[in-house]
């Protein structure tokens, strides 16, 4: 069975500032998707980002990146220009079909 | 707008009843998929289906059941079986193998069930 873990329960950043989440995974497969999903106050989970393991360039959308090291099985998320709209539960999850998620990292933004 | 709706929002069942709840999808995707969170950890797999009439158990099935009728449609029944059922859950949906965004879940908004 694949394994999702997320080291930090809990991180801060200040408003403008980067933060960078961290994620590793365990995995005999080659070819997967690596995501992280964001969930607000509200609950609703939302799609951050995508990876596909096949390829090398580093998956961005916006003030979100990711760093992924296929050979270390990392996937780790950065904020830039962080916002207090970004404060939320961040969860790493990997696919080869059914999604396996981490634990999540409580992100909390101060003005 | 496309999207994924569940309902109710919030559900109250006394113990040995089965509650029934709702996904629908109009985002023409093939799979769907239930999810179960409980406090402090992610998500964890109840059942998910690929097509129309089939459907497979994830890591915790025990205590639920599912249908898919239809493509667009996914109920998950939490029978009196499930010893602790209250938690907050979550259908997702996606489309399946070669097509674009493959293995992308989109999910509801989720349904927070209580046991009284």
């Amino acid at each position: 069975a694949q394994t999702v873990t997320q080291s930090q329960p809990e991180m801060s950043v200040q408003e403008a500032e980067t933060v960078t989440l961290s994620c590793t995974y365990d995995t005999s497969e080659s070819d997967y998707y690596l995501f992280w999903y964001k969930q607000p106050p509200s609950r609703q989970m939302i799609l951050v980002i995508r990876q596909e393991a096949y390829k090398q360039q580093n998956a961005t959308e916006n003030r979100f990146s990711v760093n992924f090291q296929k050979a270390a099985k990392s996937f780790s998320l950065k904020i830039s220009d962080s916002q207090l709209g970004d404060a939320a539960m961040y969860f790493c999850a990997y696919s080869n079909g059914a999604l396996n998620f981490g634990k999540g990292t409580s992100l909390l933004v101060t003005p | 707008d496309g999207g994924i709706t569940q309902s109710p929002k919030y559900l109250f069942r006394k113990e040995g009843q089965n509650v029934t709840l709702s996904c629908e999808q109009n985002l023409n995707h093939d799979a769907m998929y239930w999810y179960r969170q409980d406090p402090g950890q992610g998500l964890r797999l109840i059942y998910y289906s690929q097509i129309v009439n089939d459907f497979q158990k994830g890591d915790i099935a025990e205590g639920y059941s599912v249908s898919r009728e239809k493509k667009e449609s996914f109920p998950l029944t939490v029978t009196s079986a499930q010893k602790n059922p209250t938690a907050f859950y979550l259908c997702a949906s996606s489309t399946v193998g070669e097509a674009v965004e493959a293995d992308t879940q989109y999910f509801g908004p989720g349904t927070r069930l209580t046991v009284l």
